[in-house]
């Protein structure tokens, strides 16, 4: 596709369930990032990937959180055992991987844990 | 702890009225972004600069990178109701690895 795109767009969860959101990046984009925002503040960097591989995960609130890409393209974020405090839009963005490269992001996966 | 602070939280003006938001921190950039970000979308890129003392305009949009390249502004002249919605700085330490965002400033132009 043209942008990055995420799927769901909207998750509604019991607390204690497992969810997994994915991001489909820009064709050709070798670096990929997964940040979180909740409702009107900035964002908090999770991870980032360049190709398959993941040199910064510093951002992860738990061990809880977990992220793979494969194949240098589609990424997947997992929260396991969902809490109420996880409920946040989390945003995929990507880019060419070189500094100064503009970051493009999707529309996001608004979650809800209830 | 590399921290990016932004101000103000929040704007509230008439359309036609001017305004100044700040972005700053104790480290140098390697570069700095605005993004604005309206509702159920993700944040769009306006401007990247990356000289100390660069000025770049984008319409009625002036942005500023502090000589020091610790800090920068952004100055909307004339503001119009579209310009509504949540401006956010980052600031990139480390070349490409990642960006690390200001808490943002909501907007809200008032026809």
């Amino acid at each position: 596709g043209a942008g990055v795109s995420q799927s769901p767009s909207n998750k509604v969860t019991e607390k204690g369930k497992d969810v997994e959101l994915r991001c489909d990046p820009i064709s050709g984009h070798t670096a990929l990032y997964w940040y979180r925002q909740s409702l009107g503040q900035g964002l908090e960097f999770l991870i980032y990937f360049q190709g398959n591989s993941a040199p910064d995960k510093s951002g992860l609130p738990s061990d809880r959180f977990s992220a793979e890409r494969t194949g240098g393209s589609v990424s997947t974020l997992t929260i396991q055992r969902t809490q109420q405090e996880d409920s946040a839009v989390y945003l995929c963005a990507s880019s060419l991987g070189n500094s100064g490269n503009t970051i493009y992001f999707g529309e996001g996966s608004w979650l809800t844990v209830v | 702890t590399q921290l990016l602070e932004q101000s103000p939280q929040f704007l509230s003006i008439q359309e036609g009225e001017n305004l100044t938001v700040y972005c700053n921190s104790s480290s140098v950039f390697s570069s700095l972004q605005w993004y604005r970000q309206e509702p159920g979308e993700g944040p769009v890129l306006l401007v990247t600069v990356v000289t100390g003392g660069e000025v770049k305009k984008l319409k009625r949009l002036t942005f500023q990178f502090g000589d020091a390249r610790k800090d920068s502004s952004l100055h909307i002249t004339a503001a119009q109701p579209g310009d509504t919605g949540l401006y956010l700085c980052a600031g990139d330490w480390e070349y490409g690895n990642k960006l690390v965002f200001g808490a943002g400033t909501i907007l809200r132009v008032k026809s």
